[in-house]
Order: structure tokens, then C-alpha cells, then sequence
């Protein structure tokens, strides 16, 4: 089945600066690269999603890239808030099957 | 529109208890997802279920989790017995192909406790 490594596990920004989450996944036919925020206790929403016949896509001061060739997609948040602080989760669907979630970066955004 | 609805959302049992999860999808969705979280790791899909068919369980441990959705709409998580080792929030998702689109709505979550 589909795996999904996740990098960094922890990263801290100083609020204003960038912050990027790199994922890997090993099935070559995943299609559906969403991108999850979880707030402490609370429950995960969608931030930015990606499908396979794109590169890249952005929403405000988030983005998505995607790279099929190297089998790896990052997330990309520019000029971080405090309340950016959050784990994020990527995960990856193969066309009929279903989500499998990295393990997630615990972002900390410092005012 | 209304979300994803869960109960109970805290549960503290001993091992070898059972217990139950209720989940009420977002009205209309036909495809209900129960994902265990364990603290520190990303959700672990459970269960998938299509109307009142279950698509995907590969990954449920038959010999004392169970669930069910026998109307097609809302769905229950059973543990039975527990073991420590299921301590860990549960989450309820749902989603509709009905605009084409994929995205997961997930539920509060019921937190277990397994002392």
C-alpha cells in the first residue's frame, strides 16, 4: 500500500518568516495530495489540496508543490502568524483506494 | 450546512471493557470514514464504508473492533474488549463525489482512555 513520509516532525519560525513541510509518497499512481491543519484538540481540516495533473498551487499565503517525477509534494506557507501554529498532515490516495496520512509537523510560529 | 457529529467525545474505560462511538455524517454524504489517531501520529483509516457497504476494512482488527452503518447513514465503532493499546482519539470523516469532489469532513473525534 501507499506510505507517506513526513518532514520535519517539529519546526519553529519567528512569525513573518516562511515555513515549509516536505512529504514523500511510494505508489507512483497516488493522485490526491491534500494537506491537513490540526489544532490542538480540535478536529482537521483541509487547507490546500492537489491532484496529480498540476505542479503547483497557491490560496493566499499558502501553496503546494508537487514533483511526480522525485514522488514528493511540499507545503509552503509564507509571512507565518502565530496562529498558523498547528500540525499539519500531508497524505496521498491512489486512484479507488484510499488516504494515507505522514505523521505530521508540529508548526510553532514565535511572535 | 451542518458538520460531522460524534458522541461520546471523552471515554475513559478499564481494559477488557467495551464501548461504543456514534458518528452522524454531513447530511448527504454517502462515504463515512472511521480513523483511530494515536497521539503524535497522523489518523490510521479504520473502516470505510458507501452507503451501508463497507469499501475498505483492511486495516481494522476484526477480533474486537466492529462497525456498522446499516442505514446508509449514520454509523457506531465498537471496541469489545479494549486493550490499552487502543487509547487514542477516534475520528468520524465523511465526503460525497457529488461535486467532483474529494475532500475528507472530519468530526470532533472521540478521545479514549484505556486504563
Amino acid at each position: 500500500g501507499e506510505n507517506v513520509e513526513q518532514h520535519p516532525s517539529t519546526l519553529s519560525v519567528q512569525e513573518g518568516d516562511s515555513a515549509v513541510i516536505k512529504c514523500t509518497y511510494s505508489d507512483s499512481a497516488s493522485n490526491y495530495f491534500p494537506w491537513y491543519k490540526q489544532e490542538l484538540g480540535k478536529r482537521p481540516q483541509l487547507i490546500i489540496d492537489i491532484r496529480s495533473n498540476v505542479g503547483e498551487k497557491k490560496d493566499q499565503r499558502i501553496a503546494v508543490t508537487l514533483n511526480k517525477t522525485a514522488k514528493h509534494f511540499s507545503l509552503h506557507i509564507t509571512e507565518t502568524q502565530p496562529e498558523d501554529s498547528a500540525v499539519y498532515f500531508c497524505a496521498a490516495r491512489p486512484p479507488y483506494s484510499t488516504l494515507t496520512f505522514g505523521k505530521g509537523t508540529m508548526l510553532l510560529v514565535s511572535p | 450546512e451542518a458538520g460531522v457529529a460524534q458522541s461520546p467525545r471523552y471515554k475513559i474505560i478499564e481494559k477488557r471493557q467495551s464501548v461504543a462511538f456514534w458518528c452522524n455524517p454531513i447530511s448527504g454524504h454517502a462515504t463515512l470514514y472511521w480513523y483511530q489517531q494515536i497521539l503524535g501520529q497522523g489518523p490510521k483509516l479504520l473502516i470505510q464504508f458507501q452507503n451501508n457497504g463497507v469499501v475498505d476494512d483492511s486495516q481494522l482488527p476484526k477480533d474486537r473492533f466492529s462497525a456498522e452503518r446499516l442505514k446508509g447513514v449514520d454509523s457506531t465503532l465498537k471496541i469489545q474488549p479494549a486493550k490499552l493499546e487502543d487509547s487514542a482519539v477516534y475520528l468520524c470523516a465523511s465526503s460525497t463525489p457529488a461535486t467532483g469532489a474529494y475532500e475528507q469532513y472530519f468530526g470532533p473525534g472521540t478521545r479514549l482512555t484505556v486504563t
